[in-house]
């Protein structure tokens, strides 16, 4: 069974660089998959974040794009979110997910890691 | 970019009864190989989102049979047949033809 995990700290100062990692267990991260980020802030709608595929080949929103990094430990079957510059509107929590190749549907989601900007 | 838009943002349900909600949107989903690369999310409350359909009429495995999706080109509607009280949650259609986004969800409630 497919099974990703999110880490990383639930606390970043203000215009500080939020860390997250998504390991993750039951599929290759080699896999004919993206591998995905996707935010919620509090009380609110998804937003999607950005991709990544095991090649390196990777996709952002716009909105983010100039703050956003997504990378991928293919040794350590995970991905990971690098956003830097943020501000409280990205208090949120972060999900990761994989996206299939074909149909691209978000077909598992982690938990969710709640990540607050706060100095 | 794709901009997605859902229909009624709330809809207070009764168990048993039909339920249906829309979802628009600006421009076609319809790809050149025949499928609509829309996709329909339930996010129960404290929860991670799940899939429910997929290409626009496809249910998701394990997904029950009163969930049904439809549509082709900028207009899709998912319909439960009858509903039930563990289908309570926000409901989001997704464009999947482009980079994703979501529709700003429909929540859904027992009256």
């Amino acid at each position: 069974q497919v099974q990703l995990q999110e880490s990383g700290p639930g606390l970043v100062k203000p215009w500080g660089t939020l860390s997250l990692t998504c390991a993750v267990s039951g599929d290759s991260i080699s896999s004919s998959n993206w591998w995905s980020w996707v935010r919620q802030p509090p009380g609110k709608g998804l937003e999607w974040i950005g991709e990544i595929y095991h090649s390196g080949s990777s996709n952002y929103n716009a909105s983010l794009k100039s703050r956003v990094t997504i990378s991928v430990d293919k040794s350590k079957n995970q991905f990971s979110l690098r956003l830097t510059s943020v501000t409280a509107a990205d208090t949120a929590v972060y999900y990761c997910a994989r996206k299939g190749y074909n149909y691209g549907d978000f077909d598992y989601w982690g938990q969710g890691t709640l990540v607050t900007v706060s100095s | 970019d794709i901009v997605m838009t859902q229909s009624p943002l709330s809809l207070p349900v009764t168990p048993g009864e039909p339920a249906s909600i829309s979802c628009r949107s600006s421009q076609s989903l319809l790809h050149s190989n025949g499928y609509n690369y829309l996709n329909w999310y339930l996010q129960k409350p404290g929860k991670s989102p799940h899939l429910l359909i997929y290409l626009g009429s496809n249910r998701a495995s394990g997904v029950p049979d009163r969930f049904s999706g439809s549509g082709s080109g900028t207009d899709f509607t998912l319909k439960i047949s009858r509903v039930e009280a563990e289908d309570v949650g926000v409901y989001y259609c997704m464009q999947a033809l482009e980079t994703p986004a979501f529709g700003p969800g429909t929540k859904v409630d027992i009256k």
